[in-house]
């Protein structure tokens, strides 16, 4: 079946650090990719997403771009604020829709001054 | 404003008693999903349903069952919980044909 491993966390920046969370995935045919992100207390809001090979996705400040060869979804940033303390989930869709998400097990990102 | 509304936020119970967490969105969406999150674990689906009427099994539906008579609306319920359906529930809604889903802000349910 599908699914999609993350680096493990807790990932502890300061702040304007570069940020690099690995993402890969197993799936069969032509996945979405997705980096969702949950603040504390809140359920998970869409960060950016790709649909196709090489797409690249942005929001925010954050990319991630589609690696087929490499079936990867890393999610950059170049400068981290403390704002972006949160935790960060990888997920795929097979179905075209979000009927059906699988997601990573989540990192969570410590941003301090 | 749009949005995916969960109660209760927390919870907790005990072995054995009925409970339901509802779940309603006011976006029109057709698909609507429950997922539990547990640590090191990430988010796994329990149920889906596609429309009123239509609902199936995701990766974890033992103990749940859940129910799609409105549009808006999709319960989940827990005949009896047990300490292992402790965990944080999330409600999901989405447009047929597009691949964004919007969550709840999470159902933190214990069971003792």
């Amino acid at each position: 079946g599908d699914s999609v491993t993350q680096m493990e966390g807790p990932v502890t920046l300061s702040e304007e650090a570069f940020l690099t969370i690995n993402c890969t995935y197993t799936a069969t045919g032509y996945p979405s990719l997705f980096w969702y992100v949950q603040y504390p207390g809140e359920g998970l809001q869409l960060l950016l997403k790709a649909t196709k090979a090489d797409d690249k996705g942005s929001n925010k400040g954050f990319e991630a771009t589609y690696r087929k060869e490499t079936t990867s979804f890393h999610l950059e940033k170049g400068s981290v604020q403390v704002s972006d303390s949160a935790v960060y989930f990888c997920a795929l869709s097979n179905t075209g829709t979000a009927s059906k998400l699988t997601f990573g097990t989540g990192t969570r990102l410590q941003v301090t001054l | 404003e749009a949005q995916v509304t969960q109660n209760p936020r927390y919870l907790i119970t005990v072995t054995g008693k009925k409970l339901t967490v509802t779940c309603s969105q006011n976006m029109n969406h057709e698909y609507m999903s429950w997922y539990r999150q547990d640590p090191g674990l990430g988010l796994r689906q329990i149920y889906y349903s596609m429309n009123v009427e239509a609902t199936d099994k995701g990766d974890v539906p033992e103990g749940y069952k859940v129910s799609r008579k409105e549009k808006r609306n999709f319960p989940l319920i827990l005949e009896s919980p047990s300490p292992n359906q402790t965990s944080l529930y999330f409600c999901a809604s989405s447009l047929a044909g597009e691949d964004e889903a919007f969550f709840g802000q999470g159902t933190r349910l214990t069971v003792v």
